[in-house]
C-alpha cells in the first residue's frame, strides 16, 4: 500500500532552526510536495521537489532523496508565525496527491 | 499563483437537510478538482476526484449517492451533502489542478467550508 510517515508534533524555539522528515512508499513518483495549514484554514503551498537534492526559498528549504523516499523541511530563523501543522503530500503515478498525517509545529518564544 | 474560492466559508443545518457547496477557480481553467474532507486534527482526506464533463471518481468508503458532485464547467464544481447527519460536520476543502499551465501539478486549494450538522 502507500504510506507517507512523519512525526505527529515537533516543539522549537522562536528564533532557532527545525526540519520536519517525511518519508514515503508509493505507486510510483511525480514529485513531492510540503503544505503549511494553520488551524481552521486550508493548506497553502510551500515547496515542490521532483529531482535529488535541496530547494531554498528564503526561510524555508526542502530536501528530497528519491533513492530513499525521503525528504525534510527545513525552517530557519522560526517565528511564532510558523506555528502550524506541515503537511508532506507526494503525488503517485496516477497524479493523485497521497497525503501525510500532518506534523503539528508548536514554537516557544 | 492562481485563486480558488470556496462558498459558503461556514454552514450551519439542520440533520436530514441537504448543503451544496462551490468551488471556482478565479483566474484560470480547472480541468480536474479534488474535494477533501478533514476532520480534526487529521489530515486531509481525498473523497473524491472531478473531470470536467464527466463522472467523479470517488475513493473508497466514500458514499456517492450521499456526495453529489458536478462540475458542469472548466471552473465551476459543487459538492452537495445529501441528507446531512451529524457525522457528516467536518471541513470541506476543493481544489484545483490548471493541467495546461506546464507547472509542476500543483493543486491550488480553496479556503475551506466548516460545516456543522445540528
Amino acid at each position: 500500500g502507500q504510506n507517507i510517515d512523519q512525526p505527529t508534533e515537533m516543539t522549537a524555539t522562536e528564533g532557532a532552526i527545525v526540519q520536519i522528515n517525511c518519508t514515503y512508499q508509493t505507486s510510483g513518483f511525480n514529485g513531492l510536495f510540503w503544505y503549511q495549514q494553520h488551524a481552521g484554514e486550508a493548506p497553502t503551498f510551500l515547496s515542490y521537489n521532483v529531482l535529488d537534492g535541496l530547494e531554498e526559498k528564503g526561510r524555508f528549504s526542502s530536501f528530497l532523496s528519491r533513492s530513499k523516499g525521503y525528504s525534510y523541511l527545513l525552517l530557519k530563523e522560526l517565528q511564532m508565525k510558523d506555528s502550524a501543522s506541515y503537511l508532506c503530500a507526494v503525488m503517485d503515478s496516477n497524479y493523485q496527491l497521497i497525503w501525510g498525517a500532518g506534523t503539528k509545529l508548536i514554537i516557544k518564544p | 499563483g492562481a485563486v480558488v474560492s470556496q462558498h459558503p466559508s461556514r454552514v450551519i443545518c439542520k440533520s436530514g437537510t441537504s448543503v451544496k457547496i462551490e468551488c471556482r477557480s478565479l483566474d484560470f481553467q480547472a480541468t480536474t478538482m479534488f474535494w477533501y474532507r478533514q476532520f480534526p486534527k487529521q489530515s486531509l482526506m481525498l473523497m473524491a476526484t472531478s473531470n470536467e464533463g464527466s463522472k467523479a471518481t470517488y475513493e473508497q468508503g466514500v458514499e456517492k449517492d450521499k456526495f453529489l458532485i458536478n462540475h458542469a464547467s472548466l471552473t465551476l464544481s459543487t459538492l452537495t451533502v445529501t441528507s446531512a447527519h451529524p457525522e457528516d460536520s467536518s471541513f470541506y476543502i476543493c481544489s484545483a489542478r490548471d493541467m495546461s499551465s506546464g507547472g509542476y501539478n500543483e493543486q491550488f486549494f480553496g479556503p475551506g467550508t466548516r460545516l456543522t450538522v445540528l
